[in-house]
């Protein structure tokens, strides 16, 4: 399986600030994803970002509040803008598996706003 | 649309079998996955069912799959402390390019 690293792996933020978050693979992938799980919750599907195009976002989310990059096959970060104490999560990413039947997780990124 | 339920909380004895359960709404979900969640790392994926197969063994794991029924369950043999954690069941239609449903976990905890 991939190597995934994410950084920060925490972070305590203001409200009215932005966090990036940056997702590094040890190999290259077509599709990365970003997940959030909110506390006692499970995961939620952020959007999926594919290297060359914009992201796609589920329903819910904008990209006004998570905008994405993906500048290379190896690399990708998801911004939270603005934000509220609402958006104290745990952020994942993820990228598909070698044989692209499963996908496999960073450690996340552990975000609390005050 | 897609939906995944499991129980919130298993708790067994070290050395006896767990069976964690699942059950998906899903009748276009082609693979079934077991995620483990242990506290205060990511997610690490287990073991996965494609959904013409009807069980799946992995060392102490064993996964069944009741296609008709929408049911999956997860069963760990000789359980030890160390299973102690979360246990996420997830659906894909078409595995690891789109999205992955995850349900709420199964917090598993092990009595010495």
């Amino acid at each position: 399986s991939a190597v995934i690293s994410q950084k920060p792996s925490r972070d305590i933020c203001q409200r009215g600030t932005s966090l990036t978050i940056q997702c590094q693979v040890d190999s290259q992938v077509t599709m990365m994803f970003w997940y959030r799980q909110q506390p006692g919750q499970s995961l939620t599907l952020i959007a999926t970002a594919n290297q060359g195009s914009e992201a796609t976002y589920e329903s819910g989310f904008v990209i006004d509040k998570f905008p994405i990059s993906r500048p290379n096959l190896t690399f990708s970060t998801l911004t939270v803008s603005n934000m509220s104490p609402e958006d104290s999560s745990i952020y994942l990413c993820s990228v598909e598996g070698l044989t692209q039947e499963t996908q496999y997780f960073g450690p996340g990124t552990r975000l609390l706003v005050l | 649309g897609e939906d995944v339920e499991q129980s919130l909380f298993l708790s067994v004895r070290e050395g006896d079998s767990s069976v964690i359960n699942c059950t998906y709404t899903d009748s276009s979900s082609t693979y079934l996955y077991w995620y483990k969640q242990e506290p205060g790392a990511g997610l690490q994926l287990l073991t996965y069912i494609f959904s013409n197969m009807d069980m799946k063994q992995d060392q102490r794991l064993t996964v069944l799959l009741n296609k008709k029924d929408k049911h999956l369950s997860l069963r760990i043999a000789d359980t030890q402390t160390g299973d102690s954690a979360i246990y996420f069941c997830a659906e894909s239609k078409t595995g690891g390019y789109q999205k992955v449903t995850f349900g709420i976990g199964t917090k598993l905890q092990v009595i010495p």
